[in-house]
């Protein structure tokens, strides 16, 4: 199956760790994106990348970081540094070009204990 | 800049009946538009969009949309209302101008509740 998978699906963290999100490809897309979804607000940009070693922040990128060493793959660090980290986590890709719709992942859910 | 405004945080509809769900956007070129619905604790699945051509726009399960240049608005519809049809619902745009993969900017969404 081609598609996007996302892991783990649900993940706690301790005040003060970091942690990383999996999120891996298979469909050959050029630009991966990172949003962050909170109750009410909708979808917000953490990070995108449209090639590999390239990336660019999105609208609420502190506390947050990004690596894009392979095609498939854009994982995410949370930092100790986000102060409110709790929230539903979507990485999402495109095909190049940018005339099709986004693919989106299943989602982490991220709980800070 | 882009800007999606869903107005309506819920609508609800019996089943069997229309259903609308708002979509108005703010680009500064022309827009391509989407539509996503989003079922508990997953992720975002793509119904339709508007990029050129026929005003109604024709997708997944049944919605179709309107794509309103006058009035910028992208209203998601479905003649006859199913219960398997609550869930959230966006509204994306991004500006036919941007190049490259530029991100989709998303409305706030809007919940359907569907009552049998």
């Amino acid at each position: 199956d081609g598609g996007i998978t996302q892991s783990p699906k649900y993940l706690f963290r301790k005040e003060g760790q970091n942690v990383t999100l999996s999120c891996e490809q298979n469909l050959n897309h050029d630009a991966m994106y990172w949003y962050r979804q909170d109750p009410g607000q909708g979808l917000r940009l953490i990070y995108y990348s449209q090639i590999v070693n390239d990336f660019q922040k999105g609208d609420i990128a502190e506390g947050y970081s990004v690596s894009r060493e392979k095609k498939e793959s854009f994982p995410l660090t949370v930092t100790s540094a986000q102060k409110n980290p709790t929230a539903f986590y979507l990485c999402a890709s495109i095909v190049a070009g940018g005339r099709g719709e986004q693919f989106f992942g299943p989602g982490t859910r991220l709980t800070v204990l | 800049a882009q800007s999606v405004a869903q107005p309506e945080d819920q609508v609800n509809v019996a089943e069997g009946n229309p259903l609308t769900v708002k979509c108005t956007y703010s680009v500064s070129g022309n827009p391509y538009l989407f539509w996503y619905v989003q079922y508990p604790n997953r992720g975002l699945q793509f119904l339709l969009k508007y990029i050129t051509g026929d005003n109604l726009v024709k997708g997944s399960y049944g919605f179709e949309a309107e794509f309103n240049k006058s009035q910028t608005s992208f209203h998601l519809k479905k003649p006859s209302a199913l219960v398997s049809d609550s869930a959230l619902y966006f509204c994306a745009v991004r500006d036919l101008r941007n190049s490259g993969n530029t991100p989709l900017v998303f409305g706030k969404g809007t919940r359907l509740s569907v009552i049998a």
